[in-house]
């Protein structure tokens, strides 16, 4: 039982490079989340998909486009990247009204 | 590097003592709240949580306490350890917000041996 896993563990990309973050969890939770966290900082809510087939936009979703590919999986897509990204990014699990659990991030520097 | 402005408060406390870290939610309506640790370089870990209905409630050597009158959560840990290092993370879920969360801004603790 691996809990939520993450892809690529680290990324840098130049400004306007595109890429897709992967989330795989294998708990058969309903939701799936990203967050973003700047140095210092607790987490913003990017994106999240309540069950499979939905997805809402949280906070901070300017720059962002996500994907919930079946139940296991939720993928997080910057199209045009830049500076401002430069964060790390969690993903997230949760059956409906219980504790998230988190990956262990992704570490992204756009240049 | 980092701006002004972002530096973490940080808790410093000496190997078994015991520690409380504290949080202000500003939202009335939140009905749940959860303390995450997070070590460096790791994604937040539960340990534990509280709804609106309690005003305490005890984990193995953690116990939050909720006062909804002020909008204060607190975490106190016993006998604190090295290896409760981290920084701690509340945060609250509004009622009929589905299970968004609203993550507070962190608390570095710092445990001298």
């Amino acid at each position: 039982n691996a809990g939520v896993t993450q892809t690529p563990k680290f990324q840098v990309l130049k400004t306007g490079q595109s890429m897709t973050l992967q989330c795989a969890q294998d708990m058969n939770h309903n939701s799936m989340y990203w967050y973003r966290q700047d140095p210092g900082m607790g987490l913003r809510l990017i994106y999240y998909s309540a069950s499979e087939g939905t997805t809402d936009k949280g906070e901070v979703p300017n720059g962002y486009n996500v994907s919930r590919l079946n139940k296991r999986e939720f993928s997080l897509r910057l199209e045009s990247a830049a500076p401002s990204q430069t964060s790390v990014y969690f993903c997230a699990s949760s059956d409906f009204l219980d504790e998230q659990y988190f990956g262990p991030g992704t570490r992204l520097t756009v240049t | 590097g980092e701006s002004v402005g972002l530096h973490l408060p940080t808790l410093s406390v000496q190997e078994g003592d015991n520690s409380i870290i504290n949080c202000a939610y500003s939202n009335s309506a939140s009905d749940y709240f959860i303390w995450y640790k997070q070590e460096s370089g790791k994604g937040p870990q539960f340990i534990i949580d509280i709804r609106s209905n309690m005003d305490k409630r005890q984990g193995q050597r953690v116990t939050v306490l909720l006062n909804k009158t002020v909008k204060h959560l607190s975490l106190q840990i016993a006998a604190t350890q090295p290896g409760d290092s981290a920084v701690y993370f509340c945060a609250e879920k509004e009622n009929n917000a589905g299970n968004m969360l609203t993550f507070g801004g962190g608390t570095r603790l710092m445990v001298k041996p």
